[in-house]
């Protein structure tokens, strides 16, 4: 069955590092998304991707975050510069869209910043 | 905007007995509606999704779960749980639309004792 790739599994940063959260979504999909889970809460949505732009984004997602497709196949989320409140699990997921259509999730990336 | 409340943080069942999870949600118009089962430190895995047509919808490891309209709600069944079953479960919702964004419930952390 096609999987959504996360890697790395786990990164250590340093406050004020840069960080970029890299996502292979399924080759047939085309809406990307990214949602963060902090330990213990729940999953929330940071921000939507189609047709190579934002097509929506969470109050979460602010100006330190970004995304980018740089190519045909990879689907990255940057921090600019961390702050100890972004220590998470960032999940990283796609779907074909239309009227049946189910997400598939990566098996995330946690992040941890000191 | 919708939302998702799962009124039960924690529930313990014994292994062999029946399971129910609640979910009842807030959209106004049709929604899509999901369960979602993640194990310590992992991923998110689809356990079934409801767009349309059959109220009781089949999932993977003999899971099942019945949309109420009248009640607003979708929850999630399992007539013999197992001590494999211990994880925490997530209720989504996505709007109609086919890429739009899944809004998570809180979570329910279900335990099984022997």
């Amino acid at each position: 069955e096609p999987e959504v790739t996360q890697t790395p599994s786990h990164q250590v940063t340093q406050m004020g590092q840069e960080v970029i959260l890299r996502c292979v979504p399924i080759s047939n999909h085309l809406y990307f998304y990214w949602y963060r889970q902090i330990l213990g809460q729940k999953v929330e949505f940071l921000v939507s991707f189609y047709n190579n732009e934002i097509s929506e984004k969470s109050e979460i997602f602010d100006d330190q975050f970004s995304v980018e497709r740089p190519d045909g196949s990879n689907f990255t989320l940057k921090i600019r510069s961390t702050k100890l409140e972004d220590s998470a699990m960032y999940f990283c997921a796609s779907t074909t869209g239309g009227n049946n259509y189910g997400y598939t999730f990566g098996s995330g990336t946690r992040l941890t910043v000191v | 905007a919708q939302s998702v409340t799962q009124p039960d943080i924690h529930i313990t069942v014994s292994e062999g007995a029946s399971l129910e999870l609640r979910c009842n949600y807030s959209y106004g118009a049709t929604p899509y509606l999901f369960w979602y089962v993640q194990s310590p430190g992992q991923g998110l895995q689809l356990l079934l999704k409801y767009f349309s047509g059959d109220t009781l919808v089949q999932g993977i490891k003999g899971f099942e779960a019945e949309f109420k309209r009248s009640q607003s709600s979708f929850n999630l069944r399992k007539p013999s749980v197992h001590w494999s079953d211990a994880a925490e479960y997530f209720c989504a919702v996505g709007a109609f639309g086919g890429f739009q964004k899944l809004v998570f419930g809180t979570g329910t952390r279900l335990l099984v004792s022997p």
